[in-house]
């Protein structure tokens, strides 16, 4: 149990368009999803919060208006990155937490993004 | 600004001896404390989770919980080649969030 899934895994994307990654739990209903970016040889920083039918809390130096954050059913969130530029690209991997009683996430396998 | 800090290693240990990762936390008020590994481009997979004082095991590894010390601990028993990744600790933070120490690196040598 417990997986989460993200698609597309890997995308490549000219500077200035907007990819959307979508981050589904497949067998459990995830109240809370979140979406992290790693840079190479860096750890997770996360980036926002997402809970189903509500606004996505954005951590500090987010730009929320470049990261659209979409948390429309219990199973699935969605993240854009609008108007993509090469210093966006990184490794996107989002996760969801199974329960309203637990603070255990579980990460998908992670969108990896090259802007050009 | 609380932080999570491991040291980035590389840990080199020789298979089937025992690997100790550490990871230190500075909020005092933390309750929940996570080991995560992750293959170089892969996503980061649970190992276990920890939230009381003392060991808490699962197969070959061990998760030492000290909030006294603010520490938290992975032993891994019997390395394997195949034990060689990064090793994240992650501390729980407000509304179930986390934050992550910069990781470990092991290298397990055959």
């Amino acid at each position: 149990g417990a997986v989460v899934s993200q698609h597309p895994s890997r995308v490549i994307c000219k500077s200035g368009t907007s990819v959307k990654i979508e981050c589904r739990s497949l067998d459990f209903q995830a109240t809370t999803m979140f979406w992290y970016r790693q840079f190479p040889k860096q750890s997770l920083m996360l980036m926002a919060t997402s809970n189903e039918g509500s606004k996505a809390t954005y951590e500090q130096g987010v730009e929320k208006d470049k990261f659209l954050i979409n948390h429309a059913s219990l199973t699935l969130s969605t993240l854009t990155v609008t108007s993509a530029h090469p210093e966006d690209s990184s490794f996107y991997i989002c996760s969801a937490r199974t329960s309203a009683n637990t603070d255990t996430q579980y990460f998908g396998p992670g969108t990896r993004l090259t802007v050009l | 600004q609380k932080e999570v800090e491991q040291n980035s290693g590389p840990l080199s240990v020789p298979e089937g001896a025992i690997a100790s990762l550490n990871c230190t936390y500075s909020d005092r008020g933390s309750q929940s404390f996570f080991w995560y590994r992750q293959y170089s481009g892969k996503s980061p997979e649970l190992i276990m989770s920890i939230y009381s004082n003392g060991d808490k095991e699962d197969g070959r590894f061990t998760a030492q919980l000290n909030k006294a010390s603010q520490y938290v601990s992975l032993l891994i028993r019997d390395s394997q080649p195949s034990d060689s990744a990064t090793y994240l600790c992650a501390v729980g933070e407000g509304t179930y969030k986390y934050i992550f120490g910069t990781g470990t690196r092991l290298k397990v040598l055959a």
